[in-house]
């Protein structure tokens, strides 16, 4: 069963330095997503690509904040100069592209900023 | 703007008891609604989801309606076991081409024998 995968599954970092994490979507899926999970709350939009295109930015995903998608396949979201209120779980998604279809989720990835 | 309220957890329940976990939204237009589930150390997983008023969506034991009146989509499981400990989200679909989902803040569910 091939899923959605993340990479790494856990990131310490230190405040200021970068960190990338990196999203495959199930084979053939069109649509890929990126959500943020932190304790206690449910996932927040963050962005979201249809095919390589990134359509659409959540305004919480500040300039520090950058996803790429450049082959319409893996997508990669690399954030700069980390704070300590990056700290989350930040999950990827990917679905099919046919209207309102089900979003498949991966295991997430995540990030604390020490 | 679009929003979910869901009730707030822990829920504590012995197991083979009834569940009921409210969901009502907030919503312009007639998104699609979801409930997803997350185990422990584990990502989300969608349960079940219905598209249109009065639609039922149901697995694993679970179901919940679509109800536009009351702008709810309550999740009820006739008799919980100890595997459906986890944490439940209840999650609203933007229309208008795409899935954008709006979870609530989630419902932790603890079954014991």
């Amino acid at each position: 069963d091939t899923g959605v995968s993340q990479d790494p599954r856990h990131k310490i970092t230190k405040r200021g330095q970068n960190v990338t994490f990196r999203c495959d979507p199930i084979s053939e899926h069109n649509r890929l997503y990126w959500y943020r999970q932190t304790l206690g709350q449910g996932p927040e939009f963050l962005t979201y690509f249809q095919n390589e295109a990134q359509l659409e930015k959540s305004r919480l995903l500040s300039d520090r904040f950058s996803a790429e998608r450049p082959k319409g396949s893996f997508s990669t979201l690399e954030i700069q100069r980390t704070e300590q209120g990056d700290s989350a779980m930040y999950l990827c998604a990917s679905s099919l592209g046919q209207g309102a279809d089900t979003i498949y989720f991966g295991e997430g990835s995540w990030l604390t900023v020490v | 703007g679009n929003s979910v309220t869901q009730m707030e957890g822990p829920v504590t329940l012995s197991e083979e008891a009834f569940l009921t976990i409210n969901c009502t939204y907030t919503a312009t237009g007639y998104p699609s609604l979801f409930w997803y589930v997350q185990y422990p150390g584990e990502g989300l997983q969608l349960l079940l989801k219905a598209t249109k008023a009065d639609d039922k969506g149901s697995n694993k034991g679970f179901e919940a309606t679509y109800r536009k009146e009351t702008t709810s989509f309550h999740l009820e499981k006739g008799s919980v076991q100890v595997s459906d400990s986890a944490v439940y989200f209840c999650a609203l679909g933007t229309a208008g081409g795409y899935n954008k989902l709006i979870f609530g803040a989630g419902t932790r569910l603890a079954v014991h024998p």
